[in-house]
């Protein structure tokens, strides 16, 4: 069955530091990742999106990285701000017809003054 | 350009009613996709209308439905509400069919009673 977790599944750091999330998958055939950022009681922002080839990508203080053979991934977040506070999505897609997505459960960060 | 609406924001209703929810794209994206989000389930897809016709469905049951107007806004409506509807419900737009490049929109909140 075609699977998404994600660890940890809620973080508290302080302001200024640095954090990195996990994302696992089993799915196959692979297509895409993505991470996501949603903050309480808004959609989720698109951070960055990765193929088979990639693997680093970078959003300003979001740098995504991806093992394709391992079939994991992480979200690294350099010196973080109060505004960083939100949960953290991973996406991936399966290679099919449709591009059908299976969602993490996501990573719920907070960042304390 | 406008970004991804959805209305109402807020609804709440009663067992055993019906609701429908509005979303507009972004201009010129001609595909709507639907998902559900729970704190238990996490985000979970529900539909994806290109050109108005369903181009895929996820595991729901019929008292989902939904349709897309030659405009490419879509409705989605819920029947015989029950109170595991309650939810975050997301809409997602991006030019072609797909869910590569999708842009959500703020979700409309269901709360059944």
């Amino acid at each position: 069955k075609n699977q998404v977790e994600q660890s940890p599944q809620s973080l508290i750091i302080l302001e200024g530091k640095n954090c990195t999330l996990q994302c696992n998958y089993t799915v196959s055939p692979f297509s895409n990742l993505r991470w996501y950022k949603q903050d309480t009681g808004r959609g989720p922002v698109s951070l960055t999106i990765m193929t088979f080839s990639e693997n680093t990508k970078s959003n300003g203080r979001y740098t995504a990285t991806l093992d394709a053979d391992t079939k994991q991934s992480s979200l690294h977040i350099t010196a973080s701000q109060l505004s960083d506070s939100a949960s953290y999505i991973c996406v991936v897609s399966e290679k099919t017809s449709y591009d059908k997505v299976i969602f993490g459960p996501g990573t719920s960060l907070s960042v304390i003054p | 350009k406008a970004g991804v609406t959805q209305t109402p924001r807020y609804l709440i209703k009663t067992r055993g009613q019906q609701v429908t929810l509005s979303c507009s794209p972004i201009s010129g994206h001609r595909s709507v996709s639907w998902y559900q989000q729970t704190p238990g389930q996490g985000l979970q897809f529900l539909f994806e209308y290109f050109s108005e016709t369903q181009r895929n469905k996820g595991n729901f049951p019929g008292r989902f439905s939904g349709r897309q107007f030659s405009n490419s806004r879509s409705e989605m409506n819920v029947s015989t509400l029950e109170l595991g509807d309650s939810a975050l419900y997301l809409c997602a737009s991006s030019l072609t069919s797909g869910t590569k490049a999708q842009y959500f929109g703020p979700g409309t909140r269901l709360l059944v009673l």
